[in-house]
């Protein structure tokens, strides 16, 4: 039972270069997340998706872009790289009726570093 | 502004020595309160989820209350597996999560 799979694992990027994040779940949910975590401090979401096609931002969103074409996929893009970027990313998800109160189930993370 | 504090930042325990965690809260609304365990290199796993003042979640040795202003997690004669990052998060009344930073508990043999 895989869960919600990141990939890569590690990744150290020069200022200004460009990559994605991949995420995928195999749990049929509906609703998908991507946070950032940075020590001492609480996670931060950046963006989700309620479902395939739609998407919304969340409480840090620049310097980020996100798709949703598929249930299962939901990518993070980096565009023009920036220290700041430098963090731990975690891609969830969760199945939501409405009620909003189902758990998220997390990957185990993306670790970036800008330099 | 909603905020969510835990304390402490860390705790270090020798085995057998219970203690408590805090989660406290200032939220526009709670739609319930999510406490997740996070160990190094890992994503946070979910434990419990809280709904209501008064409420009450158990598991193995841990257990989860729930005030109008602060959540507690107990953890009875901890063992060394139960150390790891500890991490709180509050569902407001417009669907937002909003986390807390973590307490990272050390559990010495």
């Amino acid at each position: 039972n895989a869960g919600v799979t990141q990939t890569p694992k590690f990744r150290i990027l020069k200022i200004g270069q460009s990559m994605t994040l991949q995420c995928t779940q195999d749990m049929n949910h509906n609703y998908m997340y991507w946070y950032r975590q940075d020590p001492g401090m609480g996670l931060k979401l950046i963006y989700y998706s309620v479902g395939a096609g739609i998407t919304d931002k969340g409480e840090v969103p620049n310097g980020y872009n996100v798709s949703r074409s598929t249930t299962e996929d939901f990518p993070l893009r980096l565009e023009l790289a920036a220290p700041s970027q430098t963090s731990v990313y975690f891609c969830a998800s969760s199945y939501s009726t409405g009620g909003g109160n189902q758990p998220q189930h997390f990957g185990d993370g993306t670790r970036l570093s800008i330099l | 502004e909603d905020q969510v504090t835990q304390s402490p930042e860390a705790l270090r325990l020798q085995e057998g020595e219970s203690s408590s965690l805090n989660c406290s809260y200032t939220v526009s609304g709670l739609r319930g309160l999510f406490w997740y365990r996070q160990d190094p290199g890992k994503g946070p796993e979910f434990l419990f989820t809280l709904y209501s003042a008064g409420e009450e979640k158990e598991k193995e040795r841990l257990k989860a209350t729930l005030t109008k202003k602060e959540s507690f997690l107990h953890i009875t004669a901890p063992k060394p597996e139960d150390s790891a990052t500890y991490l709180c998060a509050v569902q407001t009344s417009n669907y937002q999560l909003i986390w807390g930073a973590g307490t990272k508990l050390i559990i010495k043999p």
